[in-house]
This record gives structure tokens, sequence and C-alpha cells, in this order.
């Protein structure tokens, strides 16, 4: 089945540390897209990209860096940079342009202690 | 800046009872989303709508373009209806930057 898969599910580092999320989905989407949900918060966008080597920064992309090798593939790097990286992290995709739905991934919750 | 409001923000019902959930935007879309977002944290697309009223099972979700408004509504709702209800907008001539949020709905069905 098609889908987008997150990986790992739970993942715990110690503060100081970059650490790398992984996205990748078998839907053949053009764009796809991260974003961080905090308690009582909407989604908010870390970064996208709508094409295989280009990315574009989002609402709140310090702290953050991402690639896009790949078309199916777009790994997320929280860095020592982001000031609180503990969230749950959600990736999705969707064919680009406006008339098309979008796929979530099932999230990676990350702690750092 | 545009912006995405739900409501209610909690709600807890009993089994059997007919759920509507509120999300107004503040300017044009292209579309609307309704998702649901389970304990575990997944988020499931429910449906995309840009004008009138679509339905899916027990759940239907409406929206009126001139009023900035949409609702999800579930009939006979059940415990496993359990969940976050989240809508989500593209606004008009928007560029590729993806979709808005609302906070979500945190329903709870009791039997």
């Amino acid at each position: 089945d098609g889908g987008i898969t997150q990986s790992p599910k739970y993942l715990f580092r110690k503060e100081g540390q970059n650490v790398t999320l992984s996205c990748e989905q078998n839907l053949n989407h053009d764009a796809m897209y991260w974003y961080r949900q905090d308690p009582g918060q909407g989604l908010r966008l870390i970064y996208y990209s709508q094409i295989v080597n280009d990315f574009q920064k989002g609402d709140i992309a310090e702290g953050y860096s991402v690639s896009r090798e790949k078309k199916e593939s777009f790994p997320l790097t929280v860095t020592s940079a982001q000031k609180n990286p503990t969230a749950f992290y959600l990736c999705a995709s969707s064919i680009s342009g406006e008339s098309y739905g979008y796929t979530f991934g099932s999230g990676t919750r990350l702690t750092v202690v | 800046k545009n912006e995405v409001e739900q409501s209610p923000q909690n709600l807890t019902a009993q089994e059997g009872e007919f759920i509507t959930i509120n999300c107004s935007y503040s300017v044009g879309i292209s579309a609307l989303h309704w998702l649901q977002q389970h304990p575990g944290g997944g988020i499931v697309s429910l449906f995309m709508l840009s004008s009138g009223k679509k339905k899916h099972g027990r759940l239907i979700a409406t929206i009126n373009i001139q009023e900035k408004h949409s609702s999800l509504h579930i009939t006979a709702s059940h415990p496993r209806d359990s969940a976050v209800y989240i809508c989500a907008v593209r606004w008009e001539g928007g560029g590729a930057d993806g979709l808005t949020f609302g906070k979500g709905t945190h329903l709870i069905i009791q039997p």
C-alpha cells in the first residue's frame, strides 16, 4: 500500500546533539512538508519541498535543516541550534497543485533531555 | 496574519449524539481540509472541499464560502470517534507552502 513512513516513532536525544528524522513516501508525490506540533497549538510548517534538490523555509525553520536528494525522501535534521526541540514532528506529502489532498505520516515524537 | 479558528476546543458527548465542530477562517481559500488525529499522533485526511457538502459514512462536512465557515458533523457518534479533529486551509492565491492549521477540537465520546 502507498503511504508515508516516518521513523522512528519515538526518539530521545541529549541536549546539544543533532538528530535526523526520516520521512519516506512511495506515492510518487512531488511535494513534501515537515510540520511541528506542540500542545495546544496548530501544526506549524518547518520546511517544504516541491521538487527534488529544492526546498524552502517555512514559518519556523530556525534550528532545522532538510535535504531532498530523492523524490521519495525528505529527512529533517534537528540541530543543536534549535532552542526547544522537544515536540511531535509530522511529515506530509501531496501532488503539487491546489486541487489535491495531503497524506500524512504517523509522526515522530522527539524528546531532548 | 491569516488565521484558522476552531470551536469548541474540547467536546465531550454521549454515544449516539449528533456532533458539530466548527471552523472559521479570515480570508479567501482555495480548499479546506478536515483531518482526524488519533492518540498515537498519526493524521488521516477526512475531507477536502472548496464548496458545498461532502458525506462519508457518518461524517458530513459543509462549507459556506461567503461566510468563511465550515462545519464537520458526526451522526450517531461512537467512542471510536474520539480523536482530535483539525481544520486546515489553503489560502487563495497562496504559495506552494501547503496548509494553515487550526488548533484542533478534542472530541471524547463516552459509552
